[in-house]
């Protein structure tokens, strides 16, 4: 059983342009979470999807930022606009069921804008 | 509100010592505790995790933690580290009847021959 896959695992960007990461959550897992990571800092919640909803996005910045998991295919991180202050590591995490319990997260995608 | 306290920004140890990373919460009730490695360039692993029951709990990798409610603490430890324990260590907090997870910033292992 593959684990969680996040593409690409490197992504560098101009300011201005859009960032879109994918995460493939592992086989029968239909909770995905996304986190991110500053330099020098811990992860930090942003949002939790299931299939087609998003059930809390309280972490999410209020604009440039929106996550989709849609019926078929991965989970999109979508950053427009990127800035300098984007640059981070992003994780995504899936589940089998809700709770904090039972999350497998993936190798993460190194967002860098120039 | 929650929080985790990792405070040791960076350790190192000889190979063959013993070895203890911090972790201390702040949480309103009795919370869901983790321990997670990440080694370089790859995604977090998790190592153990407490619920409830016995305080001591055994990972992988020949870790295990300590739950100590009246300290907020939630230590992790292994009696004889091996080179290939050297990645970074995150403590988190599960938030019950929510989704999240809260991370501390993290301590850097280093070990040396």
């Amino acid at each position: 059983n593959a684990g969680v896959m996040q593409n690409p695992r490197h992504l560098v960007r101009r300011r201005g342009q859009e960032a879109r990461l994918r995460c493939s959550p592992m086989k029968g897992h239909s909770h995905v979470y996304w986190y991110r990571q500053l330099p020098e800092e811990g992860l930090k919640f942003m949002v939790y999807l299931q299939k087609e909803n998003i059930i809390d996005e309280s972490g999410m910045p209020k604009e440039r930022f929106s996550a989709e998991f849609p019926k078929e295919g991965p989970s999109i991180l979508r950053i427009q606009q990127v800035v300098r202050g984007d640059s981070a590591a992003y994780f995504c995490a899936s589940s089998p069921s809700p709770g904090a319990d039972t999350q497998y997260f993936g190798p993460g995608t190194r967002l860098t804008v120039l | 509100a929650q929080s985790v306290t990792q405070p040791d920004i960076h350790i190192t140890v000889s190979e063959g010592a013993s070895l203890e990373l911090r972790c201390n919460y702040s949480y309103g009730a009795t919370p869901y505790l983790f321990w997670y490695v990440q080694s370089p360039g790859q995604g977090l692993q998790l190592l153990l995790k407490y619920f409830s029951g016995d305080t001591l709990v055994q990972g992988i990798k020949g870790f295990e933690a300590e739950f100590k409610r009246s300290q907020s603490s939630f230590n992790l430890r292994k009696p004889s580290v091996h080179w290939s324990d050297a990645a970074e260590y995150f403590c988190a907090v599960g938030v019950y009847n929510t989704d999240k997870l809260i991370f501390g910033t993290g301590t850097r292992l280093q070990v040396f021959p």
